[in-house]
């Protein structure tokens, strides 16, 4: 079965640049959330959406951060402009309702120099 | 200045022993909690799950035992292998939370052979 798929894998990047994520949920699940992982903050949930509609946004960090979910299929998370403090490793997870376990993709390792 | 990042507990286990990680969680009405493995460079992977109505569930090697009156979870593994190494999260899911999930710190699981 095809689990959470994030891409790229890796980004590196000057800062001020426009960073895209991208995420596909796995078939199936209507809910969908972004993460940040760093040494710092430890796990921190960004936002998330139920069946496309972002219910929950109170932990993007700032109005650089964006996401949109167009479809059940697709999800991204934008960051414009970026700066150096928004390097982490970024997750994307998906479940299929309340009392399901999130399924995470493997992150998109990103570094703004 | 030095770069503190959060000080992960840290469990060390002869192969083959069992070992235990616990978690203290802090909300009373979360009523679902999710153990998580998550290995370098990789994202969280779905271990296990206990709905709050039970106080024991068992998987393939693992354990989760949950304490309601002192809000506290734990997860058994038997038989430790090299391949258990990893960070170890609990998670719950408030009642009225939606589908969101609050994360414990970690824990370090080591492995010595």
């Amino acid at each position: 079965d095809a689990g959470v798929i994030q891409s790229p894998r890796h980004e590196v990047t000057e800062m001020g640049q426009e960073v895209t994520l991208r995420c596909k949920p796995i078939s199936g699940h209507n809910s969908l959330f972004w993460y940040r992982q760093t040494m710092m903050r430890g796990l921190e949930l960004l936002i998330y959406f139920n069946n496309n509609v972002p219910i929950d946004d109170s932990g993007m960090p700032e109005d650089r951060f964006s996401a949109k979910m167009p479809n059940a299929s697709f999800s991204t998370l934008k960051i414009q402009p970026s700066e150096p403090r928004d390097s982490a490793v970024y997750f994307c997870a998906s479940s299929y309702n309340r009392n399901q376990p999130q399924h995470f993709g493997d992150g998109t390792r990103l570094s703004i120099l | 200045g030095e770069n503190v990042g959060l000080h992960l507990p840290t469990l060390s286990v002869q192969e083959g022993d069992n070992s235990i990680i616990n978690c203290a969680y802090s909300n009373s009405a979360s009523d679902y909690f999710i153990w998580y493995k998550q290995e370098s460079g990789k994202g969280p992977q779905f271990i296990i799950d206990i709905r709050s109505n039970m106080d024991k569930r068992q998987g393939q090697r693992v354990t989760v035992l949950l304490n309601k009156t002192v809000k506290h979870l734990s997860l058994q593994i038997a038989a430790t292998q090299p391949g258990d190494s990893a960070v170890y999260f609990c998670a719950e899911n408030p009642r009225g939370g939606g589908n969101k999930l609050t994360f414990g710190t970690g824990t370090q699981l080591k492995v010595e052979l």
